[in-house]
Parts: structure tokens; C-alpha cells; sequence
């Protein structure tokens, strides 16, 4: 069956650096979408990206984040200046239709 | 702005009993309902879904849930629980009308633990 993927499992970085993280969308879904969850809190939806452009986006997804599909496969998420806060697991999700599908997640510490 | 309350924090059950997680939502429109379970270190799992029809909706590993209308409710249930069920689940919404790529909508969350 079709799974989602997401790189790296888990990403420790300093303060003020830049990660990206890294999702392959199973092959014939169209809709891309973020999400991130605080240890112990629940999943907050980041940015969808449909047709090469964001479809919507939540208040957390501010100027230090970005999306792109840099190769026509990959779905990245970039966070240009990471904060403390920024730490969590972060999703991928895609869909065709209806149901959105999830990768493992990435666990992003940031010391 | 649509939103999910999953008012149990924790559901208690012992094997072979049936169980039921509740969840209730609020959309300005129509809604899309989904149920996710989530276990440890790992990426949500769907489970089923409610778009329109009949309100009992069957989905993976033996799990239904059954939409209300009127009490705006879509409780997840099962007959018999398995140890193997104890995870955290997520109910979820989304807007019909606002279009196939918009965002889902989760709750906080309900761990279902069963016991022997």
C-alpha cells in the first residue's frame, strides 16, 4: 500500500538556524498539507498547497515558513530562523480526495 | 471557524467489552468527519470517514462511528475491544464547502486504553 515518507525521523537544531523538512506524497495525490503537533497537545494544521501555490494557511504559518515542491516529487517544508517553540512533530499529508493520508513525522528539537 | 471537542480525555475498557470515543464538532456548513488513530512515535492512521449517506460508517480494524445530525455528534465505536486498540484517537472536520484542499480541524485527543 502507498504510504507517505517523510526525512529526517528527527532533526535537532541550534536557534536561529534553518531546517527543512522533506515529505514524498504518495504518487497520485494533488493536495499537500502541513500540520504540527506540541508534545502533548493536538495536531494544528500549518499550509495546504495545491497546483504549485498555498491554498490556505493558519496564523502559526508565518514569514519564517515556506513551502515548495522544488522537483515535482518532493513537498518541503522550510523553517527559515528556528525558535524554541517551533519544537514538534511535524506531518505531511496528502490526498486525492477526502481523506488526508499521513507520513511518520518528523521530530524537530531545537535547542 | 469549525471546530472538534473530544470532552474524554482518557477512555478506560476491558478487552472484549464494546467501546465508544466521543466527539462532537461545530461547522458553518456541512461537514466531513474523519476518525485518526495515532500510536506511539508514529504518523496518524485513518480510519473512516462520514461524507454523506448513511450515518453508520464502517471503517478499518473492526471500527464504525455513527454521525448525528442533531446532537452534532460522531461518536467512534467498536463491539469488542482488543488490547491491541489502546492509541490515541483524533476526531476530525472539515468544511465541505471550502473546497478539497482545505484543512482538517482535530480534537485534543482521546487515549483509549484497554485492559485484560
Amino acid at each position: 500500500e502507498p504510504e507517505v515518507t517523510q526525512t529526517p525521523s528527527h532533526q535537532v537544531t541550534q536557534m536561529g538556524q534553518e531546517v527543512i523538512l522533506r515529505c514524498v506524497p504518495i504518487s497520485n495525490h494533488l493536495y499537500f498539507y502541513w500540520y504540527r503537533q506540541i508534545l502533548g497537545q493536538k495536531v494544528e494544521f500549518l499550509v495546504s498547497f495545491y497546483n504549485n501555490e498555498i491554498s490556505e494557511k493558519s496564523e502559526i504559518f508565518d514569514d519564517q515558513f515556506s513551502v515548495e515542491r522544488p522537483d515535482g516529487s518532493n513537498f518541503t517544508l522550510k523553517i527559515r530562523s528556528t525558535k524554541l517553540e517551533d519544537s514538534a512533530m511535524y506531518f505531511c499529508a496528502t490526498s486525492e480526495r477526502d481523506e488526508q493520508f499521513f507520513g511518520p513525522g518528523t521530530r524537530l528539537t531545537v535547542l | 471557524a469549525q471546530s472538534v471537542a473530544q470532552p474524554e480525555d482518557q477512555v478506560n475498557v476491558a478487552e472484549g467489552n464494546p467501546l465508544t470515543v466521543k466527539c462532537t464538532y461545530s461547522v458553518s456548513g456541512n461537514p466531513y468527519l474523519f476518525w485518526y488513530v495515532q500510536y506511539p512515535n508514529r504518523g496518524l492512521q485513518f480510519l473512516l470517514k462520514y461524507i454523506t449517506g448513511d450515518n453508520l460508517v464502517k471503517g478499518s480494524y473492526g471500527f464504525e462511528a455513527e454521525f448525528n445530525k442533531s446532537q452534532t455528534s460522531f461518536h467512534l465505536k467498536k463491539p469488542s475491544a482488543l488490547v491491541s486498540d489502546s492509541a490515541l484517537y483524533f476526531c476530525a472536520v472539515r468544511d465541505i464547502y471550502t473546497g478539497t484542499a482545505s484543512k482538517l480541524t482535530f480534537g485534543t485527543g482521546t487515549r483509549l486504553q484497554v485492559t485484560l
